[in-house]
Formats: C-alpha cells, sequence, structure tokens
C-alpha cells in the first residue's frame, strides 16, 4: 500500500536553509507534491515535480527527487519567519478506479526563529 | 475569482448526532474532493464528486458520505458521531479536464469539528 513518511519537526534560524525530507513507498507515484498549510488555513500547493525528474528550482525552492531509494526532500533557501507553517508532502497515484488520488505525509513542522 | 468557501468553519456535536459540511468550489470546478486531517492520522482522502457522481472513496466506513448537486457544491455528511472524528474536514475543487493532476486542486480553510 502507499505510505509517505516525514519528520514532525524541523527548527532553523532565521537566513538559514531549511531542508525538509519526505520517503514514499508507491514506486508508481506519477507527481510529487509539497504543500504549506499555515494555522487556520487550507493547503497551498508550493512545488511538484514529475517522476521521471530529479531536481526543480523554483525561486528559494528546490525540490530533490531521488527515485531509486523512493526519497522527496524540499530546500528552502535564505528561510524567513514567514515560511513558519506544516509542510506536507504527496504522492499522485493512478487507482483502480482509473482516477489518481492523493497520499500525505503527516506533515513537518518548521518553526523558524529570528 | 473567489476561493473554495467551506461553511461552517467550527462545528461543536456530541457522540451520536450527526453533521453535515458544506464545500462551494472555485466558479468553474466540476470536481470536489474531502480530506480529513487529523494529529494522529494526517490528512486521509475521504472521497471525490464530479457531474454529481463519486467517483473515488477512501478507506473510511459507511457513516461518512457525500453529495454533489448540479452546480457542483457538494456535502459530506457524518452520522452517529465518534469522539475520533474530531478533525478538521478539507474541501478541495479542481477544473477537472482530461490528463489534469491533483497538482490543480485549490484546497478550502476547512471545517473543524469537534465531537464531544
Amino acid at each position: 500500500g502507499e505510505d509517505v513518511e516525514q519528520s514532525l519537526f524541523l527548527s532553523v534560524r532565521e537566513g538559514d536553509s531549511s531542508v525538509i525530507n519526505c520517503t514514499y513507498t508507491d514506486s508508481s507515484s506519477t507527481y510529487l507534491y509539497w504543500y504549506k498549510q499555515e494555522p487556520g488555513a487550507g493547503l497551498q500547493l508550493l512545488t511538484y515535480i514529475f517522476s521521471n525528474m530529479d531536481m526543480k528550482q523554483d525561486q528559494r525552492l528546490t525540490v530533490l527527487l531521488n527515485k531509486k531509494d523512493k526519497h522527496l526532500s524540499l530546500r528552502i533557501a535564505d528561510t524567513q519567519t514567514g515560511d513558519s507553517a506544516i509542510y506536507f508532502c504527496a504522492e499522485e497515484v493512478l487507482g483502480n478506479s482509473g482516477y489518481s488520488t492523493l497520499t500525505f505525509g503527516k506533515g513537518t513542522m518548521l518553526l523558524v526563529s529570528p | 475569482k473567489a476561493g473554495v468557501t467551506q461553511t461552517p468553519r467550527y462545528l461543536i456535536k456530541t457522540r451520536g448526532q450527526q453533521v453535515t459540511l458544506s464545500c462551494s468550489p472555485i466558479s468553474g470546478h466540476r470536481s470536489v474532493s474531502w480530506y480529513q486531517q487529523t494529529p494522529g492520522q494526517g490528512l486521509q482522502f475521504l472521497f471525490e464528486y464530479f457531474s454529481e457522481t463519486q467517483r473515488n472513496k477512501g478507506n473510511f466506513p459507511g457513516r461518512f458520505s457525500g453529495r454533489q448537486f448540479s452546480n457542483s457544491r457538494s456535502e459530506m455528511n457524518v452520522s452517529t458521531l465518534e469522539l475520533g472524528d474530531s478533525a478538521l474536514y478539507l474541501c478541495a475543487s479542481s477544473p477537472s479536464f482530461a490528463g489534469e493532476t491533483k497538482g490543480t486542486q485549490y484546497f478550502g480553510p476547512g471545517t473543524r469539528l469537534l465531537v464531544l
């Protein structure tokens, strides 16, 4: 079955880089996503990577995918206090119904201190 | 464009009661998905509706049900509430065009349900 694992907590200082890691088990995943959730809000899609890519950069965000090890990471450069939130990784898998679903990790709480 | 709206935002119920949550998708979006978020289990997929039909379902008991109306608005219902149903219920809408990925989903702010 599908399972997505993340570390639960990360604390960094403002200006440092943050790296949030995620592992997944379903090798048939098509896309992998990173979402951000701020208090009292829904999920906001940050970035995504197609499963046949190994890296994607988007401004301060860098996504690395190691498909062999089923390992995904999100690096946030020059982390700011406004980046404090819960970050979820998710994999998209095509189901038996012919439609795809998302399986989420439990989320990593990122705390950025000034 | 207005975002995904969910009502109510907060709800308190007691065990054994039933509850109905509502989700209005972004205008033009035809697919609505529901998720349950709890600290212990994280985010889990409940079901997805498209054109008033359920086209995908997660592993939840039959107490959890939903429906979609012709204007794409969706409701989910939980009957015989249990303490463990306390959660943030998130709805997400997407346009649902051919070949689209789940990355086109936009999430609402959620309804926080507390069961006492």
